[in-house]
C-alpha cells in the first residue's frame, strides 16, 4: 500500500516550459487536491477534484489546469511557467470531501522555474 | 476571506520541555481543526484533530485545545524528544466544505 505518489520529485523549468505534475493514490479515496507550499504562506489549495469526473478551483488556480484521468490519478499542468510557479507541490487524497475526513498527502514535488 | 493565523512562526525547546502552538481562525462555522506535522523532504501527516463539540483531546504526548468563543486552538506536546523536531501546521474546516484553511506554520527544534 503505496499511498499517495507523485512524480517527479525533482524538476527545473524554464520561463514558458510546460509540464504536468502526476499523482495517484491507491487508497481508493474519492476526493484529491493540489497544494502548493511556499515559504512562510503554508499550503494553498490550486484545485481539488471531489469525485472522478469533476474538478473545482481552490484559493491558487491561475496558471493551473487539473485533470482527473480516473479515481486513482489526478495530474496538475502547467502550460506555460513562471518563476512565480517556484513551489513545492504536494498532492493529496481524501475517502470524501468534506470535512473530518484525514488528508492523505504525497511526498511532493519540488518546482523551479528560472 | 477565511484566515488561520498560527504562532510562533518557530519555536526552540530543549528535550523533556513542552511546546505549545496557537492558532486563530476567523470563520466562524469552522468545527473541525486537525494538526499536521512535517518532517524534513516528506509530506504533511495527520497527528491529531478535534472537532468544535470537544474542548481538549488527548493522544499520549500530543493534545488540542479548543475555544470556540476566542476562536483559539493550541497543539501541546509535553516531554518532547528529538524526533519531534520538524514543522507543524494547524488547519480549519467547515462542516460541508472541502477546502483546508493552514496555518503559516512553526519549525519546531528539540535541543538534545
Amino acid at each position: 500500500n503505496a499511498g499517495v505518489t507523485q512524480t517527479p520529485k525533482f524538476q527545473v523549468l524554464k520561463t514558458g516550459q510546460s509540464m504536468t505534475l502526476q499523482c495517484a493514490q491507491d487508497m481508493n479515496h474519492n476526493s484529491m487536491y493540489w497544494y502548493r507550499q511556499d515559504p512562510g504562506m503554508g499550503l494553498r489549495l490550486i484545485y481539488y477534484s471531489a469525485s472522478e469526473g469533476t474538478t473545482d478551483k481552490g484559493e491558487v488556480p491561475n496558471g493551473y489546469n487539473v485533470s482527473r484521468l480516473n479515481k486513482r490519478e489526478f495530474s496538475l499542468r502547467l502550460e506555460s511557467a513562471a518563476p512565480s510557479q517556484t513551489s513545492v507541490y504536494f498532492c493529496a487524497s481524501s475517502e470524501a470531501g468534506r470535512a473530518y475526513n484525514e488528508q492523505f498527502f504525497g511526498p511532493g514535488t519540488r518546482l523551479t522555474v528560472l | 476571506g477565511e484566515n488561520v493565523e498560527q504562532h510562533p512562526s518557530t519555536l526552540s525547546v530543549q528535550e523533556g520541555d513542552s511546546a505549545v502552538i496557537k492558532c486563530t481562525y476567523s470563520d466562524s462555522a469552522s468545527n473541525y481543526f486537525p494538526w499536521y506535522k512535517q518532517e524534513l523532504g516528506k509530506g504533511p501527516q495527520l497527528i491529531i484533530d478535534i472537532r468544535s463539540n470537544v474542548g481538549e483531546k488527548k493522544d499520549q504526548r500530543i493534545a488540542v485545545t479548543l475555544n470556540k468563543t476566542a476562536k483559539h486552538f493550541s497543539l501541546h506536546i509535553t516531554e518532547t524528544q528529538p524526533e519531534d523536531s520538524a514543522v507543524y501546521f494547524c488547519a480549519a474546516i467547515s462542516s460541508g466544505t472541502y477546502k483546508y484553511i493552514f496555518g503559516t506554520g512553526t519549525r519546531l527544534k528539540v535541543l538534545a
